[in-house]
């Protein structure tokens, strides 16, 4: 049982270079999502989904795609990176209800140049 | 939005002592929940407190909450300098996501 895993750990990209961060679960959760923590900032939610092929909108959604195709993954896509993009994206998922605990992945550590 | 404020934004102790860390929030909760994150790391869970609930202990987690005042304290007793990490209070939003304060940073020393 790995929980949540996140592909890739690190990565460097130039702007306007687009790439795709994975994150895939192995615990039959519904619920995952996207966040993003740059510092003193706390987490910022990017996106979410609520079942598979179902996503939505979180806090700081724009320059940012996501496609739930299979259950246990969730893709975060980047079209065109921007140096503001530059930040550690985490992945978490949760089974179902408001009081199950989320769990999070290790997360990817973005540079844009 | 970040619903959470956590207070203080650093706090350097001794090993032996206690933590203790304040989460204010704005909206009304179902639940408030307690978070740490290892530099570096995911964030782990640590406790969930519901909003009809005053005190939720843990080991050697205490949680507190005062939904009147819209505030929760986390208090680690007898400190370890494993316990050096950040600590998030979250409270829930759309999709059964989290808000997340910014943090508190917690230095353990020998």
């Amino acid at each position: 049982n790995a929980g949540v895993t996140q592909t890739p750990k690190f990565r460097v990209l130039k702007t306007g270079q687009s790439m795709t961060l994975l994150c895939a679960q192995d615990m039959n959760h519904e619920y995952m999502y996207w966040y993003r923590q740059d510092p003193g900032m706390g987490l910022r939610l990017i996106h979410y989904s609520v079942g598979e092929g179902t996503t939505a909108k979180g806090e700081v959604p724009d320059g940012y795609n996501v496609s739930r195709l299979k259950k246990q993954n969730f893709l975060l896509g980047l079209e065109s990176a921007a140096p503001s993009q530059t930040s550690v994206y985490f992945c978490a998922s949760r089974l179902s209800g408001p009081t199950d605990t989320q769990y999070f992945g290790p997360g990817t550590r973005l540079t844009v140049l | 939005s970040q619903q959470g404020e956590e207070d203080p934004q650093a706090l350097s102790i001794q090993e032996g002592e206690n933590a203790t860390m304040n989460c204010s929030y704005k909206t009304s909760i179902n639940n408030l929940q307690w978070y740490r994150q290892n530099s570096g790391r995911g964030l782990v869970h640590l406790i969930l407190i519901r909003s009809n609930e005053r005190e939720k202990h843990s080991g050697r987690l205490r949680v507190t909450l005062d939904t009147s005042k819209k505030s929760s304290s986390l208090l680690i007793t007898a400190s370890r300098a494993a316990d050096t990490a950040s600590y998030f209070c979250a409270t829930g939003r759309s999709g059964y996501a989290l808000n997340f304060g910014k943090g508190t940073s917690l230095l353990v020393t020998p």
